[in-house]
């Protein structure tokens, strides 16, 4: 079984600033990970994905998130937020051995970018 | 290349009736998913189609259920509708039953009243 807890249901940071959403997982078999972002009235997009390569994942839009076995932890960073950032983003997990379409979320963080 | 679409995209219907959400998968995608998105949480796995027959499926009613078309489409019928089915319905498409990539449809958004 696999579980994803996202640690701050809000994150609110000024243009420019550093980005960090943070995602702790629980699976019972190696991982395969993944960030999603979800803008108003649409369908999730993927952002990035881990799945056992490097443990730095660089995505689209300048995020990258590193996977830490150790902590059980796939947090999201973008060095400098803009104010196109502001969306809701996912954390979601799978077993290694089951299809991409059978993850589990997050309930979400939702990031506000102040000017 | 169209990626995946869903219809329609906003559903409004009475308690105790019956809906179909449709959704045609990305142009070459085989396996298609269904996701309920309630109000302010994350995604909750519904089933998972391919090769027309359901091959996983998550903690709901007999009430969801699914069929996969020859073509690869889909369709999610709900039946006898509470209150509580009230959400977004994501579909998710990917490449194969064991592709790490899904993408995701810009959802069916259903209101029950």
């Amino acid at each position: 079984a696999q579980s994803v807890t996202q640690l701050g249901s809000h994150v609110s940071v000024s243009e420019g600033a550093l980005v960090l959403l943070r995602c702790n997982y629980s699976s019972s078999v190696p991982p395969y990970l993944f960030w999603y972002v979800q803008y108003p009235n649409q369908g999730l997009q993927l952002l990035l994905k881990y799945t056992s390569a490097a443990t730095l994942v660089k995505g689209i839009n300048g995020f990258e998130a590193e996977f830490k076995k150790s902590e059980t932890s796939f947090h999201l960073t973008k060095p400098s937020a803009h104010m196109s950032d502001a969306a809701e983003y996912f954390c979601a997990v799978k077993g290694s051995n089951t299809n991409a379409g059978k993850s589990t979320f997050g309930d979400g963080t939702t990031l506000t970018v102040k000017p | 290349d169209a990626g995946v679409t869903q219809s329609p995209t906003h559903l409004i219907k009475t308690r105790g009736q019956q809906v179909t959400l449709r959704c045609s998968p990305k142009s070459g995608h085989d396996t298609v998913s269904w996701y309920q998105q309630a109000l302010g949480q994350g995604p909750q796995f519904i089933f998972q189609y391919y090769e027309e027959e359901e091959r996983q499926r998550g903690n709901f009613p007999d009430r969801f259920s699914g069929h996969q078309f020859p073509n690869y489409s889909s369709e999610l019928n709900v039946n006898a509708l509470l209150l509580g089915d009230s959400a977004l319905y994501l579909c998710a498409s990917s490449p194969g039953p064991r592709n790490t990539e899904a993408f995701f449809g810009q959802g069916t958004r259903l209101t029950v009243v």
